[in-house]
């Protein structure tokens, strides 16, 4: 079975450019969530898809973060402008289990290092 | 709010030499607690986790970690580290039905070969 993907698995860009950050969960894997890691920091939650829906987001940080799943397969995280912030490692993950079991099933990518100059 | 406290942020120990990395959590209720690991170049993995019952859990390579409700803790251990044990530790809880997994600072763990 394949895993997480993650892609491009680092990322240099300048501030005010805008980047996406691509996720391709387990196949037939309903539930994808999106993770940052600032430097030195927690990794903290950004949001949750249930299929093509939004379940959560209320770990997104601004609006320039603006994250899709369309058709329900694979999931792009933009950051638009990127400011020096923004830097860190983003995870993605997904899990098959029903609603409010997800942390049980949890797989996490590789992550993608975002760095911001 | 839940939050994870990792006592160390970077332990450095020789082959052999026995493990525990300390962690603790605030929240009121019933949670869900993980150790997850992440050797260099690799994804997070799940070391271990604690959902309900013993509350001595024994995860893969030879880790453990026991859950003393009494003192919010979870601490991970393994009694002789090898090289091969060098990584990121990331302690970790989330409150049953909840999607959200709350995540400690992480302890790098260095192996001196």
């Amino acid at each position: 079975e394949a895993g997480v993907t993650q892609f491009p698995s680092h990322s240099v860009i300048e501030k005010g450019q805008t980047v996406t950050l691509r996720c391709d969960p387990i196949s037939g894997h309903d539930n994808l969530y999106w993770y940052r890691r600032v430097m030195g920091k927690e990794i903290k939650f950004l949001l949750h898809f249930v299929k093509e829906s939004k379940q959560d987001e209320s770990g997104m940080p601004n609006n320039r973060f603006l994250a899709e799943r369309t058709g329900g397969t694979y999931s792009t995280l933009k950051v638009q402008p990127a400011e020096l912030e923004d830097s860190g490692v983003y995870f993605c993950a997904s899990s098959p289990m029903e609603p409010g079991l997800h942390a049980y099933g949890y797989t996490f990518g590789s992550g993608t290092r975002l760095t911001v100059v | 709010a839940q939050s994870v406290s990792q006592h160390n942020h970077h332990v450095i120990l020789s082959e052999a030499a026995s493990l525990e990395l300390g962690c603790n959590y605030s929240y009121g209720g019933t949670v869900n607690l993980f150790w997850y690991v992440q050797y260099p170049g690799q994804h997070l993995q799940l070391l271990l986790k604690y959902f309900s019952g013993d509350p001595l859990v024994k995860g893969i390579k030879g880790f453990e970690a026991e859950f003393i409700k009494s003192k919010f803790s979870f601490n991970l251990r393994k009694p002789s580290v090898q090289w091969s044990d060098t990584a990121e530790y990331f302690c970790a809880v989330n409150a049953p039905r909840d999607d959200k997994i709350i995540f400690g600072k992480g302890t790098r763990l260095h192996i001196l070969p």
